[in-house]
């Protein structure tokens, strides 16, 4: 592993199933997003958490959680899928949790709701 | 939130210079940053800016950031294949970077 693994590359999933994307990171960064990214909208914050045991709202939060049981990793879950959350998933971390620190993203999970 | 604005595409023949233009409306914005996506991959840090500085060159790219007009800009001097790639401008708020839609270049060989 080396910087940011997400995990499944892409999923097609029918509305309503729960879901869980896997964030890990070897770089033990306290801060770590997640982002979705839709044509036209770029990216957008769904949570982040700016060290373990803690997690925020980010500007589109309704329909996810996230957990931060430790440094490395941070799921996340939707409850129950709709369409609308056909996207493409980021996960990201930067060290120290500040906006002036750079972030580091993983490759991307390409969620399809039918 | 703040909003950070891109147009969405920009084409160029491989050897003229590529200038991304990014507008955003956080006044209190310490750092504007670009960043590149590759096609199947993340973002990828290219380089950043501090609030306080009018410009900084990094090899073939030049930033160059007017705070009075909220506008950044990236600039790629003799632009390459390889630099074909969508780069999003994003901005430093509280607890969160506020990303542009991104601008999908296109290099013509």
């Amino acid at each position: 592993i080396a910087g940011i693994t997400q995990a499944p590359t892409s999923q097609i999933l029918a509305a309503g199933r729960r879901m869980t994307l896997r964030c890990t990171q070897d770089m033990r960064h306290n801060a770590m997003y997640w982002y979705r990214q839709d044509l036209g909208l770029g990216l957008r914050l769904i949570h982040y958490s700016n060290t373990a045991g803690t997690t925020g709202k980010g500007e589109v939060p309704d329909g996810y959680s996230v957990s931060r049981a430790n440094t490395d990793d941070f799921p996340l879950t939707l409850a129950s899928a709709v369409p609308s959350q056909t996207s493409v998933y980021f996960c990201a971390s930067s060290d120290g949790g500040k906006p002036n620190s750079p972030l580091h993203f993983g490759n991307g999970t390409r969620l399809t709701v039918t | 939130g703040e909003d950070v604005e891109q147009s969405l595409f920009l084409s160029v023949r491989e050897g003229d210079s590529s200038v991304i233009n990014c507008t955003y409306t956080d006044s209190s914005s310490t750092y504007l940053y670009w960043y590149k996506q590759e096609p199947g991959a993340g973002l990828q840090l290219l380089t950043y800016i501090f609030s306080n500085m009018d410009m900084k060159q990094d090899q073939r790219l030049t930033v160059l950031l007017n705070k009075k007009d909220k506008h950044l800009s990236l600039r790629i001097a003799d632009t390459q294949t390889g630099d074909s790639a969508i780069y999003f401008c994003a901005s430093a708020g509280a607890n969160n970077l506020f990303f542009g839609t991104g601008t999908r270049l296109t290099v013509i060989p």
